[in-house]
């Protein structure tokens, strides 16, 4: 079966911190990697993504890792705000359709 | 204002009613997407629908029911055939059916309660 794992559940990091989130797959035909990020009470909005022939990308203070060896890759939210308070997701695209899998979610909380 | 809108926010529905969520998007999209999110787990793809007149199921599809009669509209029905309905529901677009860097866009959600 088809899944991503994400880690951990929850997260606390003091302001100016690093947060760093993960995700394993087990399933090596996913073309796509986007990050979501959710406030209480709101839909997802995509954060950044990837393609795996791209071992790193980075927008602002966030950074996605990706390992195609480990199949693994990792959210690195750089400087953490308050601000950045919010549950994310990682999600990987089954290659060639429409599906994507979600992981079980991270809830981040930066304390001020 | 371009985007995705989704009403009611909030719906209480009786066991044994049929109850039915709207999703609109002016953003031209071709695809739209529900899903359902319950506290613990990722987002569940409940239906899909490429393009006006078709649509597909997704993994949780028992229960549900939409239709595709507008590029815009992707209204999502919670028949009383659904075991347990009361969850976050969310719409999302897509410029296509599948491009190699697809975004998904989300509307707000609609919280469903049955009482």
């Amino acid at each position: 079966q088809q899944q991503v794992k994400q880690s951990p559940q929850s997260l606390i990091v003091q302001k100016g911190g690093i947060s760093i989130i993960n995700c394993a797959y087990e399933n090596t035909a996913f073309d796509y990697f986007p990050w979501y990020q959710q406030f209480p009470g709101k839909g997802p909005a995509l954060l950044i993504a990837i393609r795996p022939d791209v071992s790193e990308k980075k927008e602002g203070r966030f950074t996605i890792s990706f390992n195609k060896s480990a199949k693994q890759f990792s959210l690195h939210i750089m400087d953490s705000q308050p601000g950045d308070s919010a549950t994310y997701f990682c999600a990987a695209r089954v290659s060639g359709t429409y599906k994507y899998i979600f992981g079980t979610g991270t809830r981040l909380k930066v304390l001020a | 204002d371009g985007g995705i809108t989704q009403s009611p926010k909030y719906l209480f529905r009786k066991e044994g009613q049929n109850v039915t969520l709207s999703c609109e998007q002016n953003l031209n999209h071709d695809a739209m997407y529900w899903y359902r999110q319950d506290p613990g787990q990722g987002l569940r793809l409940i239906y899909y629908s490429q393009i006006v007149n078709d649509f597909q199921k997704g993994d949780i599809a028992e229960g549900y029911s939409v239709s595709r009669e507008k590029k815009e509209s992707f209204p999502l029905t919670v028949t009383s055939a659904q075991k347990n309905p009361t969850a976050f529901y969310l719409c999302a677009s897509s410029i296509s059916y599948f491009t190699s860097t697809d975004t998904q866009y989300f509307g707000p959600g609609t919280r469903l309660t049955v009482l």
